[in-house]
């Protein structure tokens, strides 16, 4: 069964830092990897979807890499804001299912 | 589009009664998932449904609970009878296909007392 896990649970910084934010996933054999952000008393928006095949994706500020082989997927926030400031989720798709695992999320706070 | 709509957004019903959560999704989607977020369990996906038929709803946590999805662009989620340990919140999600980017509802925040 695959296992998500995202370290830290939680992390402050301040307004300006570049920050990397972690899962790591126990089977490799992956379709897909998703990350998400939760804001308070909201539903999930998805950020970047990386497929098997790639190894990172980009958007805007955001740069999500993927490492199959060592199970493991980091999102880096470029110049974070206190707009950043909301629960990261991510979630594995495993390659023989449709169905997603999410992780626990990691809850941040921007600063100013 | 609107978006994934789920009705209503908060809930508050007393235990032993029935619970009808609704979720629209996005048009075109043939795929859709109901989900579960607590503290926690953290989200737990609890049905899935394919072109409106459900695919797998092995996360239903017992035969209190119900999906339907009579069309492609309504499906339902029912709790009879609900009980204090079903309060959480319930999410909708929709994709274009079953392994795309899924589009979340905002959700549906039940309190059974």
């Amino acid at each position: 069964k695959q296992e998500v896990t995202q370290i830290p649970a939680a992390l402050s910084v301040p307004e300006g830092e570049n920050l990397v934010l972690n899962c790591s996933f126990t089977d490799s054999a992956i379709y897909n990897l998703q990350w998400f952000r939760q804001d308070p008393g909201k539903g999930l928006t998805s950020l970047l979807l990386i497929q098997s095949s790639q190894r990172e994706q980009t958007s805007g500020r955001l740069n999500a890499s993927l490492d199959k082989s060592s199970g493991r997927s980091t999102l880096y926030i470029a110049a974070s804001q206190p707009g950043d400031s909301a629960t990261y989720l991510c979630a594995v798709t495993p390659g023989g299912s449709y169905i997603p695992t999410f992780g626990r999320g990691t809850s941040l706070i921007v600063h100013p | 589009d609107a978006g994934v709509i789920q009705s209503p957004r908060h809930e508050v019903t007393e235990m032993g009664q029935e619970v009808t959560l609704r979720c629209k999704p996005i048009s075109g989607h043939n795929s859709l998932f109901w989900y579960r977020q607590t503290m926690m369990r953290g989200l737990e996906l609890l049905i899935y449904f394919n072109n409106n038929v459900p695919i797998d709803d092995s996360g239903m946590p017992e035969d209190r609970f119900s999906a339907k999805m009579p069309n492609a662009s309504f499906s339902t989620l029912k709790i009879q009878p609900s009980e204090p340990r079903d309060s959480a919140v319930y999410f909708c999600a929709s994709s274009l296909t079953s392994r795309e980017t899924q589009y979340f509802g905002p959700g549906t925040r039940l309190l059974v007392l």
